[in-house]
């Protein structure tokens, strides 16, 4: 089945760097990759997903990138600022005409952005 | 907010108590999905209800029943739960699984403690 490794499992930037996270995945089935963040007491919350038919989308100051030669995507944050301070999650899904709602999840990065 | 609420927010139950978890969307959507979240490890999917119909059933012990009385409304029955069933457990929604649309937007939890 589908495994998904996510790294790293913390980072540490400055205020006003960039962040990356990277994850992989194992099934070359997989069509669909959203990226979640979950702050203190509360539930993910969708960022920004990708589909396998582009290989970047950006929305202000977060990005994703997919390579799906490579099998893996990636998180850029830019300009963080304090509040982007949570638990990231990336996800991957195999979307069709036999969609089962299937998101198997990485293991989760926590962020810190320090003022 | 996301649109998707449960209750109760914490739960403390003994081995040999019975309680239900709730889940309600106001979304519009179809889908419904019940994932367990514990400290270190990914987020564990258990249960997807599409069009109220039981549609994966994620190798869950029997101590854990899930209801769908509509499209709207999740339940999660628990009884003779262990210790290490203590975790965070997250309800998720979304459009039908055959509608294009994985989005799946999550609820802010339960967090169950088993003693």
């Amino acid at each position: 089945g589908e495994n998904v490794e996510q790294h790293p499992s913390t980072l540490s930037v400055q205020e006003g760097d960039s962040a990356v996270i990277k994850c992989t995945y194992s099934d070359s089935a997989s069509n669909y990759f959203p990226w979640y963040k979950q702050e203190l007491g509360k539930g993910p919350q969708l960022i920004i997903d990708i589909r396998s038919n582009v290989g970047e989308k950006k929305d202000q100051r977060i990005a994703v990138t997919l390579n799906k030669t490579a099998k893996h995507f990636s998180l850029h944050i830019t300009e963080t600022q304090p509040e982007d301070s949570a638990v990231y999650f990336c996800a991957a899904s195999a979307h069709g005409s036999s969609n089962t709602g299937k998101l198997i999840f990485g293991q989760g990065t926590t962020l810190q952005v320090k003022p | 907010e996301t649109g998707v609420t449960q209750t109760p927010r914490h739960l403390v139950m003994g081995m040999t108590n019975k309680k239900s978890l709730k889940c309600e969307q106001h979304l519009g959507h179809n889908a419904m999905y019940w994932y367990k979240q514990s400290a270190k490890k990914p987020l564990e999917l258990m249960f997807v209800y599409n069009f109220k119909e039981q549609t994966e059933n994620n190798s869950v012990p029997s101590r854990f029943s899930p209801e769908c009385p509509n499209s709207s409304h999740l339940f999660l029955h628990l009884h003779t739960l262990q210790p290490e069933d203590s975790a965070l457990y997250l309800c998720a929604s979304s459009q039908d699984l055959s509608s294009g649309r994985s989005e799946q937007y999550f609820g802010p939890g339960t967090r169950l403690t088993v003693t």
